[in-house]
C-alpha cells in the first residue's frame, strides 16, 4: 500500500524567505512523487513531478522539491516566498509496483500562508 | 498541459434532486477519469475511477447507487449525485491521466471543481 504523510497543517513564512513544505511518502516499489497547489474553490494545479533522474527537481512559479530516498522524503522548496504563493499544497504518490493504475494517494494538505 | 474541464462549477438543489456533473478532457483522451470529494479544509477522498466503456471501479464506502459514474467517450466523464441530501453537500473534482505521446508517468490533470450545496 502507498501513502503520503505531510506533517504540518499550516506554515507560516515571511515574504522574501525560503520556504519548505514537508512530505514523507511509503510505497512498496519506486514512487512517483507529485505536487499539487489549490486555490480557494478551485481544482489542483501541477507544479512539478518526480520520476527518476536527478534528485532536485524544478517546478512552475520557482518551486522546486528533492527527492531523498534514505529518508523517504519529497519536501517542497522554494527559495524566495510571495505572498501570491498562500494556497493549500498536496503532495502525492503512485506506487510503481504492483499495477493500480494511475492512482495517486494524497496527504492531508499544508496551508501555506505567505505574510508581508 | 493538459485541460480538463469541469462543469457546473457551482450548484444549488433542493433535497431529494439528482444533480449531474460533468468532467471532459479537452484536447486529450482520457480512458481514465477519477471522481474526488473535498470536505472543507480536508484532503481529497478518491470516490471511484471511471473507465471508458465499462463500469466504474468504487472506493471502499462510496455507495454506486448514489455517485453514479458513466464514462460514455475518451473525454467525458460524468458524475451523478442521485436523490441528494445535505451531507452530500461537498466539492467534487475530477482528474484525468495523460497516456499515450503526452506522458505515462501517472500525472493527473484536475478539473476546477464542483461545489455542490443541497438545502
Amino acid at each position: 500500500a502507498q501513502s503520503v504523510a505531510q506533517p504540518e497543517d499550516q506554515v507560516n513564512v515571511a515574504e522574501g524567505n525560503p520556504l519548505t513544505v514537508k512530505c514523507t511518502y511509503s510505497v512498496s516499489g519506486n514512487p512517483y512523487l507529485f505536487w499539487y497547489v489549490q486555490y480557494p474553490n478551485r481544482g489542483l494545479q501541477f507544479l512539478l513531478k518526480y520520476i527518476t533522474g536527478d534528485n532536485l527537481v524544478k517546478g512552475s512559479y520557482g518551486f522546486e522539491a528533492e527527492f531523498n530516498k534514505s529518508q523517504t522524503s519529497f519536501h517542497l522548496k522554494k527559495p524566495s516566498a510571495l505572498v501570491s504563493d498562500s494556497a493549500l499544497y498536496f503532495c502525492a504518490v503512485r506506487d510503481t509496483f504492483g499495477g493500480g493504475g494511475n492512482k495517486l494517494t494524497f496527504g492531508t494538505g499544508t496551508q501555506l500562508k505567505v505574510e508581508l | 498541459g493538459a485541460v480538463v474541464s469541469q462543469h457546473p462549477s457551482w450548484v444549488i438543489c433542493k433535497s431529494g434532486t439528482s444533480v449531474k456533473i460533468e468532467c471532459r478532457s479537452l484536447d486529450f483522451q482520457a480512458t481514465t477519469m477519477f471522481w474526488y470529494r473535498q470536505f472543507p479544509k480536508q484532503s481529497l477522498m478518491l470516490m471511484a475511477t471511471s473507465n471508458e466503456g465499462s463500469k466504474a471501479t468504487y472506493e471502499q464506502g462510496v455507495e454506486k447507487d448514489k455517485f453514479l459514474i458513466n464514462h460514455a467517450s475518451l473525454t467525458l466523464s460524468t458524475l451523478t449525485v442521485t436523490s441528494a441530501h445535505p451531507e452530500d453537500s461537498s466539492f467534487y473534482i475530477c482528474s484525468a491521466s495523460v497516456t499515450g505521446t503526452m506522458g505515462r508517468t501517472g500525472e493527473l490533470f484536475f478539473g476546477e471543481g464542483s461545489r455542490l450545496t443541497v438545502l
